[in-house]
């Protein structure tokens, strides 16, 4: 294990529903991270938060709503999806962000997604 | 874009035969790493070479970098069915990282 955990591990939800990933980090680091995996895609970068505070928003679209209340926990909370939302969604952490520098990312396992 | 970009894209080799993947980047770049992913679960980092390194070994594993080619390969000698994964560079920056399509290896027993 990565020391990242991910719940839940797979979600089905309709267009109007409203639902969050979790993610917790057991390693003590100060930098978390949301992807977005779809088929036959790069891993898009969605959001990046370091100390708690966001400082990377990738345009992404606001029916996505990230939440990082400390450094150990980050959270997507999603509402009024779109079919082509349907992804694997994987969390990550790293030691920190340093200037010039990026350090190896330790993810989560991914909660598998489908919007219906 | 300073994504990285894999070849092949899918690569199918006999257990004990070397496999050997491609990474070619568009920008400079500070480090590249490299990643494997089993099916459907999280990415697992493999090694990180820095721009001032040509070639990293970690068991198995020899990566090489070749900044004035904008390129990095990764070799994986003496290949086990357990090797079985996507493989994916990925540029680092200041606070994002930036992941190539990846190679499917499929190793045969």
């Amino acid at each position: 294990e990565t020391g990242v955990t991910q719940t839940p591990r797979h979600l089905v939800m309709g267009m109007t529903n409203k639902k969050s990933l979790k993610c917790e980090q057991h390693l003590g680091h100060n930098a978390m991270y949301w992807y977005k995996q779809s088929a036959k895609k790069p891993l898009e970068l969605m959001f990046v938060y370091s100390l708690e505070e966001r400082v990377e928003n990738n345009s992404v679209p606001s029916r996505f709503s990230p939440e990082c209340p400390n450094s150990s926990h980050l959270f997507l909370h999603l509402h009024t999806l779109q079919p082509e939302d349907s992804a694997l969604y994987l969390c990550a952490s790293s030691p920190g962000l340093a200037g010039g520098l990026a350090y190896e990312q330790y993810f989560g396992p991914g909660t598998r997604l489908t919007v219906t | 874009s300073q994504q990285g970009e894999e070849d092949p894209q899918a690569l199918s080799i006999q257990e004990g035969e070397n496999a050997t993947m491609n990474c070619s980047y568009k920008t400079s770049i500070n480090n590249l790493q490299w990643y494997r992913q089993n099916s459907g679960r999280g990415l697992v980092h493999l090694i990180l070479i820095r721009s001032n390194e040509r070639e990293k070994h970690s068991g198995r594993l020899r990566v090489t970098l070749d900044t004035s080619k904008k390129s990095s390969s990764l070799l994986i000698t003496a290949s086990r069915a357990a090797d079985t994964a996507s493989y994916f560079c990925a540029t680092g920056d200041f606070n994002k990282f930036y992941f190539g399509s990846g190679t499917k290896l499929n190793v045969k027993p």
